[in-house]
Order: structure tokens, then C-alpha cells, then sequence
């Protein structure tokens, strides 16, 4: 089973919409999830995190996420989407195995149409 | 503070030829870990290194190595390189500065871009 699972490789909204972006894990993995974003040509920059502290996680740049453990899931929302926010958003988790390092989602790539 | 630079930004190279690339840690950051990502399987863990020694490996032949200086840079390389080593390297530092490793912010340079002929 993959430890986190992203669903919709493409997802598409308008200007000023609701962004929701889908990331459930494996209920095995520890619970340090993150979600990153990507811009074209760019590496990844850290949206927001979750370390067993408030289930409600606030980002950057208006973005959150909510640890929802009977769910399962890590979904990343906003509430008005920007043109700037077109880009591709990767689900991750560390601490599998005992490793630090982050296990990816396939990730998923926003469009923003004006 | 200046972010996590990787040298070269571009690579070309032919089918069994080398390249080595290098990271630049975010100044203070003793932890590195490198990642490769391609469109067929994602972002996927290379290795780590902290304080010259490699802590982690993911699951890639030996012909992907990596090493770290004192100063807390590192280089991978790769050998003997084939078309699907084509890929986006990616790496990241991190401070390890809270006991709980698995929760420190990996942060990531811009990658270099490696194109396998």
C-alpha cells in the first residue's frame, strides 16, 4: 500500500474559488505530514506541516490542512484560489521506517483559470 | 540567510559518461539528502548525509554515490550513466536542530536538470 496517496493528478478552478487538494495516508505511517509545492523549473518550497500538535494546520500563503485521523487524510484546502497558486502540490510523510527522510505523493498539479 | 544552491543548474551528458553534482547547504545546516524526480516514478530518496557520514540510503544501485565535506556541501555522482538517470536532482538541508528529526523542515535548492544522451 503506498504510504500517501494523492488523488487527481490534474485538478482545475477559477480565480477566487475553493482549492482542495486530496492526500490520505497509510494509517501505519508516523504521523509527520507535509505538504509541499513545486513551480515550474523551480525546486520544492515547504507549504505547511503536522507534528502531532493542532490537527488544524495553517500555512503560507493562505493554505491549510487538516490531520484528520479517522479519515485518514491530509487535504490541503484554501479558501480563494490566486493565479499564482498554478503549480504542482506533493503530500509527504517522514519518519517511515525510522528514516528522516519524506516519502512523496505523485503529487498534483493545480491549474487556476481566470 | 541564503537557501540551498546546487551547481549545475543544467547538465548534458552521454550514456556511460559520470557527472558529479554539487549542494550547498543552507549555512548551519549540517544535515543533506538528495532526491531524484522523474515524471514515470516521482520524487524518490537518493540519501542523507550528517556530519560527513551517510545516515540513509534509498533504493538505488551503487552507481549512485554521494558524499559530504566538513563544511557540510556534498556531491553525488553518478557512474556509468544510462537513459534513465534522466531526471530533476533535488537537494535539501536540514538544520536537525529539535529532537524529533522526522519533524524538521527539509528545505530544497532548485535542482539540477540532467539530461542522459
Amino acid at each position: 500500500a503506498q504510504s500517501v496517496t494523492q488523488l487527481g493528478s490534474h485538478v482545475s478552478v477559477s480565480e477566487g474559488a475553493l482549492v482542495l487538494l486530496r492526500c490520505n495516508y497509510s494509517s501505519s505511517v508516523p504521523p509527520y505530514l507535509f505538504w509541499y509545492v513545486q513551480y515550474p523549473n523551480q525546486g520544492l518550497q515547504l507549504l505547511l506541516k503536522y507534528t502531532s500538535a493542532a490537527t488544524l494546520v495553517k500555512g503560507i500563503n493562505g493554505f491549510e490542512a487538516e490531520f484528520k485521523k479517522s479519515e485518514t487524510s491530509f487535504h490541503l484546502t484554501k479558501p480563494s484560489a490566486h493565479m499564482s497558486d498554478a503549480a504542482e502540490y506533493f503530500c509527504a510523510v517522514s519518519g517511515l521506517a525510522g528514516r528522516r527522510a519524506l516519502t512523496f505523493g505523485s503529487g498534483t498539479r493545480l491549474q487556476v483559470q481566470p | 540567510k541564503a537557501g540551498v544552491t546546487q551547481t549545475p543548474r543544467y547538465l548534458i551528458k552521454t550514456r556511460g559518461q559520470q557527472v558529479t553534482l554539487s549542494c550547498s547547504p543552507i549555512s548551519g545546516h549540517r544535515s543533506v539528502s538528495w532526491y531524484q524526480q522523474t515524471p514515470g516514478q516521482g520524487l524518490q530518496f537518493l540519501f542523507e548525509y550528517f556530519s560527513e557520514t551517510q545516515r540513509n540510503k534509498g533504493n538505488f544501485p551503487g552507481r549512485f554515490s554521494g558524499r559530504q565535506f566538513s563544511n557540510s556541501r556534498s556531491e553525488m555522482n553518478v557512474s556509468t550513466l544510462e537513459l534513465g538517470d534522466s531526471a530533476l536532482y533535488l537537494c535539501a538541508s536540514s538544520s536537525l536542530s529539535t529532537g524529533r528529526t522526522s519533524t524538521d523542515t527539509q528545505y530544497f535548492g532548485p535542482g539540477t536538470r540532467l539530461t542522459v544522451l
